[in-house]
């Protein structure tokens, strides 16, 4: 089973460059997340995704945006990359409400 | 104050050792909390799911205090091995999921 898909796993901006970061899960479930880890630091909540046509703002959506794209795939957009968004992203998607987060392996951004 | 806090660590415990973490968290109305284990900034990995007054599993014990609002994990007979990160998790809204900023534990021989 492939659960959480996130590509890519590696990537170099310049400063204002945009991109996107896909991910995908193929367990049926209803919530996807995005977060980002600084080192040091815990996983910080980007956005969420409580279901399908939904989208919310989590604790750090500046600079970001997302789209729930069906309810599998759930993307989130660079616009203009800043040196401060140097972060490993981290997707993750849940099924019923309380239950556990699955990971993706993360995508580790650099951006000069 | 954050939504979910934890004690910062880093615990640097001998092997055999009993070692404790603790969580608060703020959203009083939050049903399901969880522990994460994550290693060298790879993906977290599940480690235990706290939805009643605690849960056992092995070594490893986590406890619910709803009245206090925190969350704990007991590790019991502690191995090199669990050298880690653990991070808590606990609702923050509807179906958000707000992490603490993990405790580092070490353990040495």
């Amino acid at each position: 089973n492939a659960g959480v898909t996130q590509t890519p796993k590696f990537q170099v901006l310049k400063t204002g460059q945009s991109m996107t970061l896909q991910c995908a899960q193929d367990m049926n479930h209803n919530s996807m997340y995005w977060y980002r880890q600084d080192p040091g630091m815990g996983l910080r909540l980007i956005y969420y995704s409580a279901s399908e046509g939904t989208t919310d703002k989590g604790e750090v959506p500046n600079g970001y945006n997302v789209s729930r794209l069906n309810k599998r795939e759930f993307s989130l957009r660079l616009e203009s990359a800043a040196p401060s968004q140097t972060s490993v992203y981290f997707c993750a998607s849940t099924g019923a409400i309380g239950s556990p987060l699955h990971f993706g392996n993360g995508t580790r951004l650099t951006v000069t | 104050r954050k939504e979910v806090e934890q004690d910062p660590g880093p615990f640097n415990v001998p092997e055999g050792a009993t070692v404790a973490f603790n969580c608060t968290y703020s959203n009083s109305a939050s049903q399901s909390f969880f522990w994460y284990r994550q290693d060298c900034r790879k993906e977290p990995k599940l480690l235990m799911s706290v939805y009643s007054s605690g849960n056992e599993d092995g070594r490893f014990t986590a406890q619910l205090n709803r009245a206090s609002q925190y969350i704990s994990l007991l590790i019991r007979d502690s191995k090199l091995s669990d050298s880690a990160t653990y991070l808590c998790v606990a609702p923050g809204g509807y179906n958000k999921l707000i992490f603490g900023a993990g405790t580092r534990l070490a353990v040495h021989p």
